[in-house]
């Protein structure tokens, strides 16, 4: 079954806000990855955090991890027009007998930066 | 200079064909991967090689065989197309790690239509 579910499906912002994108997971993990999708593009990854972290910044970008809600969020701090992106988060489920299977993706948010 | 790099970026073809997706990536790692996105944006993994040797074969219809020629390309042959086949398909990359799945690095997608 999916993994990764984000929250909202479809967020839009003026130039300025910041963003905010949750993700919500079933399994314990190794790490949660987040990546961004353009418009006709291949996905890009923007940041990866492991188990053990609870907070990591990127430049304008901040995720939190929760391992005991099984959640994380993505916020995007003073958004621009370039943002405008589809946003998934991909967790890395963590086997019973350690060591790590495939990656699974949820069905991303998509965020609109209104200039 | 591009790191994974996919042909054709459009392929149109009628149901019953036969087609090849071609990938190839320059960043020297060890996994390859081909995802398939469909029109609600759900990214799944179709299949995995590791040193030209498959680690993960989803459930996918046999009419879908990938081939790994060495470990900087894996191409995908679709015997029999069928309508339902219709969907982006991302060739990926990584390095492959024991104990997590490591970032991946996603081509620009092939959109595939099948009338």
């Amino acid at each position: 079954s999916q993994q990764g579910e984000e929250d909202p499906q479809a967020l839009s912002i003026q130039e300025g806000e910041n963003a905010t994108m949750n993700c919500s997971y079933k399994t314990s993990i190794n790490n949660l990855q987040w990546y961004r999708q353009n418009s006709g593009r291949g996905l890009v990854h923007l940041i990866l955090i492991r188990s053990n972290e609870r907070e990591k910044h990127s430049g304008r970008l901040r995720v939190t991890l929760d391992t005991s809600k099984k959640s994380s969020s993505l916020l995007i701090t003073a958004s621009r027009a370039a943002d405008t992106a589809s946003y998934f988060c991909a967790t890395d489920p963590l086997l019973t007998q350690g060591g790590s299977e495939k990656l699974v993706f949820g069905k991303g948010t998509k965020l609109t930066v209104n200039p | 200079d591009t790191a994974v790099s996919q042909t054709p970026k459009y392929l149109v073809t009628q149901m019953g064909n036969d087609k090849s997706i071609k990938c190839e990536q320059n960043l020297g790692h060890d996994t390859m991967y081909w995802y398939k996105q469909d029109s609600k944006k759900f990214l799944k993994i179709m299949f995995s090689y590791n040193n030209k040797e498959l680690i993960i074969n989803e459930t996918v219809p046999n009419r879908f065989s990938p081939k790994s020629p060495d470990k900087a390309h894996l191409n995908l042959h679709i015997n029999s197309l069928e309508l339902g086949d219709s969907a982006v398909y991302f060739c990926a990359s990584s390095s492959r790690k024991k104990t997590e799945n490591s970032p991946l690095h996603f081509g620009n997608g092939t959109r595939l239509t099948v009338t």
